[in-house]
């Protein structure tokens, strides 16, 4: 049972708009939900994070929303730049046992066109 | 990388055969894991350690086996190689495991079992 769903595999935007990554949960234990970009032939890279006391949290041109009722996070980045062309992964701390692990979606292809 | 270098960075092996895949560390951090990534499955924890000899099984931990001797050195490996753990392998590594989950990880390791 997949419990951080990312439903998109890719995404295109023109350089210059925005781009916004979607992540749905379903575990009401996760209480910390991180982003990680990845390139080709590299390992992840920790982007941006936020609690689930918080219901936004910006950093630069990332920003992260959180709508707990409906078990979604979103990740905005304006404006889009060909250099983040990646693969974007949402990932999910469980506030319970184990809450050293995260369980992580299986990450969108984010393809950013001059 | 946060001081993490994975080796090697890619391997051939045969079926059968035992292979050991190191991950080593300079951060002193204390919470390591091994996580593989394959298309359409995003990131899937195998091992991880909360301390040295201190080990746990992740989601995907059959055919798996860690050790970790020293703070710096964490160890996976595969007794007898299957196809199906053809697959690019990644270590991470974090410090605060229950106030933060920021993950850093390494490079990676691509395995192909022949």
């Amino acid at each position: 049972d997949q419990q951080v769903k990312q439903n998109s595999p890719s995404l295109s935007v023109q350089e210059g708009r925005i781009s916004i990554l979607n992540c749905d949960y379903t575990n009401s234990m996760f209480d910390y939900f991180l982003w990680y970009k990845k390139y080709p032939a590299e390992g992840p890279t920790f982007l941006i994070s936020i609690s689930s006391i918080k219901d936004k949290n910006e950093d630069g041109r990332f920003t992260v929303f959180l709508n707990k009722s409906a078990k979604h996070l979103s990740l905005h980045i304006v404006p889009s730049q060909p250099g983040d062309s990646a693969v974007y992964f949402c990932a999910a701390r469980n506030s319970g046992a184990g809450s050293y692990q995260l369980t992580f979606g299986k990450g969108t292809k984010l393809s950013v066109i001059p | 990388d946060a001081g993490i270098t994975q080796s090697p960075r890619h391997k051939v092996t045969e079926t059968g055969t035992p292979v050991t895949l190191r991950c080593h560390q300079t951060e002193n951090h204390r919470y390591m894991y091994w996580y593989r990534q394959d298309p359409g499955h995003g990131l899937r924890l195998i091992h991880y350690s909360y301390g040295v000899k201190d080990t746990d099984k992740g989601e995907v931990s059959d055919g798996y086996s860690v050790s970790r001797s020293k703070t710096e050195d964490f160890l996976l490996t595969l007794e007898s190689a299957t196809s199906s753990q053809t697959s690019v392998y990644f270590c991470a590594i974090s410090d605060r495991g229950l106030a933060k989950n920021i993950q850093y990880f390494g490079a990676g390791t691509r395995l192909s079992v022949l």
